[in-house]
Order: C-alpha cells, then sequence, then structure tokens
C-alpha cells in the first residue's frame, strides 16, 4: 500500500534559520512526488513536483530534492512569511487513477 | 486566470440532511478530483474525473457519498443523510488530461468546510 509519512509533525525556526523538512515514501512505482503548502483556511497551494532519483527544484527560498526512498524540502534563510503547512504527496503506478497520497504534513512556523 | 471555485466556502448542516458540494475546474481541465481534509489529518482521495466519467471511486466512504460531472465541468459531491463524522474540509483539485509521461499537476481549490451538528 502507498503510503506517504512527513517528519518533524511541527518545527519552529527563527527567522533567519535553515531547516529541512523530510517526506518518507513507498509507492509501488513513483510516478511523482509533490509538495504543496497549505495556509490555514486555504486550499493547498503547488510548490513543486519531482519524477526521478536525484531530480531538484528550487524556488526562492525552498530547494526540494528527491531520492528514491524519500523527499527533503529545504528551507534557507527562513522568513515569517514562509510559515504554514507543506505537505507531501506521491503519485504511483497501477489503476486508472492519478490519485495523490498525502503525508500529514509539517507545521512550520518562522519567528521574526 | 481563473483558478478552482468551490461553493459554498462554509456549510453547515444538520445531521441527516442533505448536501451538495460544488467544484468548478480550471477552464480546459479535463481531470477533476474530491479530496476531503479532517482535523489532524492527511488529504484524502475521494474519487477521480476523467471527463464525465469516474475510472477511480475507490475512496468514497460509503454509499452515502455520490458525485458527479456534467459537459467535462462542473462537478457536485453529493452528502445523503449526513453524520457528524462527515465534518471536514472537501477539497477539489483538476488537472490537465495525463499525457505521456507528464503527470499533470493538480491545483486546488479553497475547499468547502462542512459542518454537521
Amino acid at each position: 500500500e502507498d503510503q506517504v509519512t512527513q517528519s518533524p509533525e511541527a518545527l519552529r525556526l527563527q527567522e533567519g534559520e535553515s531547516s529541512s523538512l523530510n517526506c518518507s515514501y513507498t509507492v509501488s512505482g513513483l510516478r511523482g512526488l509533490f509538495w504543496y503548502r497549505q495556509d490555514p483556511g486555504k486550499g493547498p497551494e503547488f510548490l513543486f513536483t519531482l519524477y526521478s532519483a536525484g531530480e531538484e527544484k528550487e524556488k526562492e527560498r525552498l530547494k526540494a530534492t528527491l531520492t528514491k526512498k524519500e523527499s527533503f524540502l529545504h528551507i534557507t534563510a527562513p522568513k515569517p512569511e514562509d510559515s504554514a503547512t507543506y505537505l507531501c504527496a506521491v503519485q504511483g503506478y497501477g489503476g486508472a487513477t492519478n490519485k495523490l497520497i498525502f503525508g500529514t504534513g509539517t507545521l512550520l512556523a518562522v519567528q521574526p | 486566470g481563473a483558478g478552482v471555485s468551490q461553493s459554498p466556502s462554509n456549510k453547515v448542516t444538520e445531521k441527516g440532511k442533505d448536501v451538495e458540494l460544488r467544484c468548478d475546474p480550471i477552464s480546459g481541465h479535463t481531470a477533476l478530483y474530491w479530496y476531503r481534509q479532517s482535523l489532524g489529518q492527511g488529504l484524502e482521495f475521494l474519487i477521480y474525473f476523467q471527463g464525465n466519467s469516474a475510472p477511480d471511486k475507490s475512496g468514497l466512504p460509503s454509499d452515502r457519498f455520490s458525485a458527479e460531472r456534467t459537459g467535462g465541468s462542473v462537478s457536485t459531491l453529493t452528502i445523503q443523510r449526513t453524520q457528524q463524522e462527515d465534518s471536514a474540509v472537501y477539497l477539489c483539485a483538476s488537472s490537465l488530461e495525463y499525457s505521456g509521461r507528464v503527470f499533470e499537476t493538480q491545483y486546488f481549490g479553497p475547499g468547502t468546510r462542512l459542518l454537521v451538528l
């Protein structure tokens, strides 16, 4: 069964203090791994898609990396506006579906 | 351009009543998905539409839940005889049609917050 586990559940950083969020996954053939950001009371906002091990993508202070078993979301010199819940999801092969399997997210708080 | 829209944004209902939730996907997106997000839990897949057909309904939790899509656009999720455990945020997403190795990104709407009293 496809599964996604995110850690830590919550993370508090000081402004400028870099860190990483982890997403471990098991899937029967990875089609894609997705990172989303979700602000309170809103729907998830797309950040990145990674397709194969070794791939990296960057956007502003965020960088996502992928291995065969996990993905990391690195946050460099975060700002308070980076505070949000970060969601990881995988899309696997199998069946006539494009559904995403989500982890429970990491709640990030960046203190000024 | 316009993103995915959902209505209503909030819905409060009494146990046993039926509710309808609406999703307007991004124009041109042929794939549409419904997910549910309960407090403290991850997003849970409910149903996937490709055009007007639903190749994957495996996430619908019971026969009280149904969904339809008409004209390859708007979708309605209906919950009959609502129960308190149905309280959650219902999220809709849409994507371009799957093509080759490009697995199209799903873009989410703001969600409908359902509270069953």
